[in-house]
């Protein structure tokens, strides 16, 4: 079973829109990451948030992690149609085993 | 490119059969992943190898097996295979201290 879940599954912005994409998860954690898979491709490392962290920008990403809520956040700002992608959050919570546990994503869609 | 090769990109074969997939990590690390992507089951970790020993294990079946050579590359073993097996499978690798784990192209496996 997935320990994170996505939320929504699917989201259609125009571009130049921001776009936000939640994460909820069950257990306590080491880090949370965020990847994007273009269709059918590999996984791209997009950022990664430590469990003593709030917040953490990089580039147009920003994300947000509430430990007490077992939640975060990726914010896309002025998406690009190029941000077209399926978006995944994985925890990684294992003691020296570096695991990671992914969420099911959200589909994101930028329409031009 | 994340540095991390995978082959072969395609694969094709019958049930029953036995599979091998071959991972290159990234120069200089030494933890490597395997990852199992299919439409019903997301995302799933399989197995990591650091430095040559098996050090976590996820959901993997019996009937699968890996190793990580002495020159760091990893190999999947798939056998008597099923059409359930049909899915993307994924390497990753990472150095430690940091936790981002870099994933290859994939090796997407049809069983027919």
């Amino acid at each position: 079973s997935q320990q994170g879940e996505e939320d929504p599954q699917a989201l259609s912005i125009q571009e130049g829109e921001n776009a936000t994409m939640n994460c909820s998860y069950k257990t306590s954690i080491n880090n949370l990451q965020w990847y994007r898979q273009n269709s059918g491709r590999g996984l791209v490392h997009l950022i990664l948030i430590r469990s003593n962290e709030r917040e953490k920008h990089s580039g147009r990403l920003r994300v947000t992690l509430d430990t007490s809520k077992k939640s975060s956040s990726l914010l896309i700002t002025a998406s690009r149609a190029a941000d077209t992608a399926s978006y995944f959050c994985a925890t990684e919570g294992g003691q020296g085993a570096q695991k990671l546990v992914f969420g099911q994503g959200t589909r994101l869609t930028i329409n031009p | 490119d994340s540095g991390v090769t995978q082959t072969p990109k395609h694969l094709i074969t019958a049930t029953g059969q036995r599979v091998t997939l071959r991972c290159s990590p990234r120069s200089g690390d030494l933890s490597v992943y395997w990852y199992q992507q299919s439409l019903d089951q997301g995302l799933q970790f399989l197995i990591q190898y650091y430095n040559g020993e098996e050090r976590a294990k996820g959901n993997i079946l019996e009937r699968f097996s890996a190793q990580q050579f002495p020159d760091l590359h990893s190999e999947l073993n798939l056998s008597s295979l099923e059409l359930g097996d049909s899915a993307l499978y994924f390497c990753a690798s990472s150095a430690l201290p940091t936790y981002e784990q870099y994933f290859g192209p994939g090796t997407r496996l049809t069983v027919t």
